[in-house]
């Protein structure tokens, strides 16, 4: 099974408002990935957790924070976005991670937010 | 340069036909090469790791040309169902490796 939860499917938040976005795993992976993806794009990177620690933020702005609770969860907590901060954000996970040059990800379903 | 680089298409092609699509990579020290589909609005679903030697699974095949840091995905007997956007996925870096996607080749498969 290589099933990638996510929650909520769609999300419409306020600028003002704050959110989290949630992904689970129960395939024993150890590595955790946030990924945005506009329209018509490629997904991009924004972090990566691996064994529960923050290993890879690719500059994102403060407005999002990641959170790692457990080996299976992944929490991406949103605040005072903008509203070009519309997207599908993807959760992915690997089996090992950042560290590993062979790793393969699976995709949850996304979140689709809408930044009003 | 981007650092992985695909044709964005769209191919049209009817049903029946092969098709092949091409993705190049800038970073000589790549280590791992994958080809996602992406139906539209649904997330990336793997659909195979590619290897130096090459491999095929069913009426998909992909290759890797290191020498000139391309890969490649073809496609034979076209279905309907293979309409979609395929994407490549190259794991680059140094110090923790990144995946890094191209920005997809759409697909339309028609009767």
């Amino acid at each position: 099974d290589t099933e990638v939860t996510q929650t909520p499917k769609h999300l419409v938040m306020g600028m003002t408002n704050k959110k989290s976005l949630k992904c689970e795993q129960h395939m024993g992976h150890r590595a955790m990935y946030w990924y945005k993806q506009k329209a018509k794009k490629p997904p991009e990177l924004m972090f990566v957790y691996s064994y529960e620690k923050l290993s890879i933020n690719e500059s994102v702005p403060s407005r999002f924070s990641p959170e790692c609770p457990n080996s299976s969860l992944l929490n991406l907590h949103l605040h005072a976005l903008q509203p070009e901060d519309s997207a599908l954000y993807l959760c992915a996970s690997s089996q090992d991670g950042p560290a590993t040059n062979t790793d393969t990800q699976y995709f949850g379903p996304g979140t689709r937010l809408t930044v009003l | 340069r981007k650092e992985v680089e695909q044709d964005p298409g769209p191919f049209n092609v009817p049903e029946g036909a092969t098709v092949a699509f091409n993705c190049t990579y800038s970073n000589s020290a790549s280590q791992s090469f994958f080809w996602y589909r992406q139906d539209c609005r649904k997330e990336p679903k793997l659909l195979m790791s590619v290897y130096s030697s090459g491999n095929e699974d069913g009426r998909f095949t992909a290759q890797l040309n290191r020498a000139s840091q391309y890969i490649s995905l073809l496609i034979r007997d076209s279905k309907l169902s293979d309409s979609a956007t395929y994407l490549c996925a190259v794991k680059t870096g140094t110090g923790g490796f990144k995946t890094i996607f191209g920005a997809g080749t759409r697909l339309f498969v028609k009767a």
